[in-house]
């Protein structure tokens, strides 16, 4: 079966750090392109980062200079390096793959069950 | 940045009802939309994807139309596991972004 699990979630305090890690099975991160969206609780979603299979990066306005997206291959493994954090970092982090043009355009095809977030003192 | 902006934010609808869901992007996006749907304490599910492509698995009542600025979902003869949040999004250009969501209740 196709499926993400992610991991890491938890309380911190504002200008701590946290890495959320993201798990496939049925399926390769490295071969794969790979996003983290969140969820604020009773908000919509926001994308966050996403990595290509090429290792290209990209993220949203809200969230660069402070978060890194990577990938372990040999663990076969998504991270989110989260630092810097602040109380409106609070939310649910999904992490999903990323279907663009060069492989059918699925957009985000796969989502993990999301692990939260809160940033508070 | 391209604005998503989805009408109604939200929607009551009977078990049966045809309902619409309007997008509209801030510029041309093409046809790199997508729809989800999220259920209460559930991760979304695609839906649609390049506009009018429906993803494997997904019920023939859901349909996505339009190109450009222009969008919508159509649930043609809703049923009752279909009351749920409604949200699109576009990835023509970074950032990504999705529209507020459009809330299907119950009449």
């Amino acid at each position: 079966e196709v499926q993400l699990v992610e991991s890491g979630g938890g309380l911190i305090q504002p200008g701590g750090s946290l890495r959320l890690s993201c798990a496939p099975s049925g399926f390769t991160v490295s071969s794969n392109y790979m996003s983290w969206v969140r969820q604020a609780p009773g908000k919509g979603l926001e994308w966050v980062s996403v990595i290509y299979s090429d290792g290209y990066t990209n993220y949203a306005d809200s969230v660069k200079g402070r978060f890194t997206i990577s990938r372990d291959n040999s663990k076969n493994t998504l991270y989110l390096q989260m630092n810097s954090l602040r109380a409106e970092d609070t939310a649910v982090y999904y992490c999903a793959r990323t279907m663009l043009a060069v492989s059918g355009g699925r957009a985000f095809d796969i989502w993990g069950q999301g692990t939260m977030v809160s940033v508070s003192s | 940045d391209i604005q998503m902006t989805q009408s109604p934010s939200t929607l009551s609808a009977s078990v049966g009802d045809r309902v619409t869901i309007t997008c509209r992007a801030s510029q041309s996006i093409s046809s790199w939309l997508a729809w989800y749907q999220q259920k209460p304490g559930k991760a979304p599910k695609l839906l649609i994807y390049k506009a009018s492509s429906l993803e494997g698995g997904v019920p023939s009542r859901f349909s996505g139309s339009g190109s450009g600025t222009e969008f919508t979902l159509t649930i043609t003869s809703l049923q009752s596991e279909d009351f749920a949040t409604y949200y699109c999004q576009h990835y023509n250009s970074y950032p990504w972004t999705f529209g507020q969501g459009t809330k299907v209740e119950i009449k």
